[in-house]
């Protein structure tokens, strides 16, 4: 089954609002976690990655949080925007795998509200 | 740079023929493909795994002889659904990792909708 899921199928958000999109891991040998976006029809486009040596990293309006006591991966984006409605997917993979095979999560689908 | 396609970008075929679909990278070489299965409204699902020159390593679950994966050249990796049936029809997507990113680094392609009739 997958090792990695998340808490809300669905997030609505005003645009302008802060969105924040949760996600819970079960693998805690897991060292690198990603965040996708993925729009209708489309493949998954890379917004931001955390290694687990680290708790949190930021981009361009997006910041990953990592709590690894808990296994939770959540995905900030601020001030969001029409064009941040899309799937979300977090994934992970286990370094010194050899595999480097993703296990990706069941996704949020953000809705932004205009 | 790290962009990667895929042809066809839709296909509809008919119940029993095969469909050949191509994931390139066009920027960079791919030293490990991975293609995947997504169906509607679900996650993406790994299917197979392939390496430049070796044979597919398949996930539990995925038929080998149904679905075959070549991946003759380092910016090339095939995926033919063979004797396709309607259950097949999904969304695949492949992806890349070489040596544009990192080690754990993947870039995506944009897809193929298959439908079989």
């Amino acid at each position: 089954g997958e090792s990695v899921g998340l808490h809300l199928p669905t997030l609505s958000v005003q645009e302008g609002d802060n969105s924040i999109i949760n996600c819970a891991y079960s693998n805690s040998a897991s060292d690198y976690f990603i965040w996708y976006k993925q729009e209708s029809g489309k493949g998954p486009q890379f917004i931001i990655d955390i290694r687990s040596n680290m708790d949190k990293r930021q981009g361009q309006r997006v910041t990953v949080l990592l709590n690894k006591t808990v296994k939770h991966l959540s995905l900030q984006i601020a001030a969001t925007q029409p064009g941040d409605s899309a799937v979300y997917f977090c994934a992970e993979n286990t370094h010194g795998s050899n595999d480097y095979k993703l296990s990706f999560g069941a996704g949020t689908t953000v809705t932004v509200r205009a | 740079g790290a962009v990667v396609s895929q042809h066809p970008s839709r296909v509809i075929c008919k119940s029993g023929t095969s469909v050949k679909i191509e994931c390139r990278s066009l920027d960079f070489q791919a030293t490990t493909m991975f293609w995947y299965r997504q169906f509607p409204k679900k996650s993406l699902m790994l299917m197979a795994t392939s390496n430049e020159g070796s044979k597919a390593t398949y996930e539990q679950g995925v038929e080998k002889d149904k679905f075959l994966i070549n991946h003759a050249s380092l910016t090339l990796s095939t995926l033919t659904v063979t004797s396709a049936h309607p259950e097949d029809s999904s969304f695949y997507i492949c992806s890349a990792r070489g040596l544009a990113g990192g080690d754990n680094e993947q870039f995506f392609g944009p897809g193929t909708r298959l439908t079989v009739l």
